[in-house]
């Protein structure tokens, strides 16, 4: 099994729409971070927790929130979804240093 | 904004060729790390060199760091097709009480059988 799942994987939802993002790790890491990949652009960072009680935004918070439920899970919300949060989310984990990440979901705003 | 700058965007070269990427990047950092990713895959982590380090290997990977002129290089060698893919690199700091962990915009690897 996966270290780091995402749940979904693809999702086409509509502008103002609330969505969710999950995931999940089994890697006993207590950093979990959130990103979006847009074409030409890299990954930016969303929203990062070094522990359960910890959350911290990013470079591009804006728009979104996230909730750290266990050391285990961390999910991302967009309150009200807009097009041009259609991008590839990534979900990572990390102890320290290097970062483990989840396959990824498809969003797409319409 | 972007810290990490790679050079170059892409990059086509012939099996058993070495490719080199760079890295550049603006502020102090802990470490830096490099990424590969296959297209709309998840990253995976390929080796991390820490600030006071130089230079690293492992296997066909060799990463330099010049925290002088802030870059880093990637050199694989003796590509192999299944080497294509995107390589990103990452820095690790923490700045003002926040902290950082930047991408770059990566590199487009493809190497022709």
């Amino acid at each position: 099994d996966a270290d780091v799942t995402q749940t979904p994987r693809n999702r086409i939802t509509k502008t103002g729409k609330r969505i969710m993002l999950e995931c999940s790790q089994t890697k006993g890491h207590d950093r979990m971070y959130w990103y979006r990949q847009d074409p030409g652009l890299g990954l930016r960072l969303i929203y990062y927790s070094f522990d359960v009680k910890d959350i911290n935004k990013g470079e591009i918070s804006d728009g979104y929130s996230v909730s750290r439920q266990a050391q285990a899970k961390f999910s991302l919300s967009l309150e009200s979804a807009i097009p041009n949060q259609t991008a590839l989310y990534f979900c990572a984990t990390s102890q320290r240093g290097e970062q483990y990440f989840g396959p990824g979901t498809r969003l797409t705003v319409t | 904004s972007q810290q990490g700058e790679e050079d170059p965007q892409a990059l086509s070269i012939q099996e058993g060729e070495n490719a080199t990427m760079n890295c550049s990047y603006k502020t102090s950092i802990n470490n830096l790390q490099w990424y590969r990713q296959n297209s709309g895959r998840g990253l995976v982590h390929l080796i991390l060199i820490r600030s006071n380090e130089r230079e690293k290997h492992s296997g066909r990977l060799r990463v330099t760091l010049d925290t002088s002129k802030k870059s880093s290089s990637l050199l694989i060698t003796a590509s192999r097709a299944a080497d294509t893919a995107s390589y990103f690199c990452a820095t690790d700091a923490w700045g003002s009480g926040t902290y950082k962990y930047i991408f770059g915009t990566g590199t487009r690897l493809k190497v022709l059988a």
